[in-house]
């Protein structure tokens, strides 16, 4: 596809259920990044992937939460036992990896609207 | 206290007015400063880009980064009602690949 594209739209999920996230990137994009971002609020950095290798998780807020992107494509996040501030947009984004000839762009998906009842 | 602070608005201006939108920052290590507008109920998406110090303009959009002060700043001329979203400021460190800190947004209404 042209863009990146994330899947579903909208969850909506009873506490304590496990959600699945799933975000297909820019075709022949190395990086990716998982963003969360809470109502009025700006996205806040999850975790990075380049290719299939997960660099940094460091935003991920509790171990509830795991991102995986095995084939260096296609990547998906996952929550478990969900509670209610885990309600938010998750936005991924893929990118070109950051060189001194290009800005690195960050083209960020839809998003996928989580509300957790 | 957050790295990247950013009036929240909202801001409402006539249509042809200057729009004036600004972030200060905390980290010293910020060296890439970036605009995104954000539609409702759709993605950020890339507006600005600026290395370190200086100005860019583009169209009737200007970039302005004052590093000694910590303080940038995104300025819209002629604004019109299509530049109606919400502006986040964002940025990163050298070396810090394209994980970007972002500011709250600020919502911009331009009224008929």
């Amino acid at each position: 596809g042209a863009g990146v594209s994330q899947s579903p739209r909208y969850k909506v999920a009873k506490r304590g259920q496990d959600v699945a996230l799933r975000c297909d990137p820019i075709s022949g994009h190395v990086s990716l990044f998982w963003y969360q971002q809470a109502l009025g609020q700006g996205p806040e950095f999850l975790t990075y992937f380049q290719n299939e290798a997960q660099l940094d998780k460091s935003g991920l807020p509790s171990d509830r939460f795991f991102a995986e992107r095995p084939e260096g494509s296609v990547s998906t996040l996952k929550i478990q036992r969900t509670q209610q501030e885990d309600s938010a947009v998750y936005l991924c984004a893929s990118s070109e990896p950051l060189t001194p000839t290009n800005t690195g762009e960050l083209f960020f998906g839809e998003g996928s609207r989580l509300t957790v009842l | 206290q957050k790295e990247v602070e950013q009036d929240p608005g909202p801001l409402s201006v006539p249509e042809g007015a200057i729009v004036s939108l600004n972030c200060t920052y905390s980290n010293s290590a910020f060296q890439y400063f970036m605009w995104y507008r954000q539609y409702s109920r759709k993605g950020p998406e890339l507006l600005m880009y600026t290395y370190s110090s200086g100005n860019k303009e583009d169209g009737r959009f200007t970039a302005q980064v004052d590093k000694s002060s910590k303080y940038i700043s995104l300025f819209i001329r002629d604004s019109q009602p299509s530049d109606s979203a919400t502006y986040l400021c964002a940025m990163s460190p050298a070396g810090g690949g394209n994980k970007l800190t972002f500011g709250t947004g600020t919502q911009l209404k331009v009224e008929l």
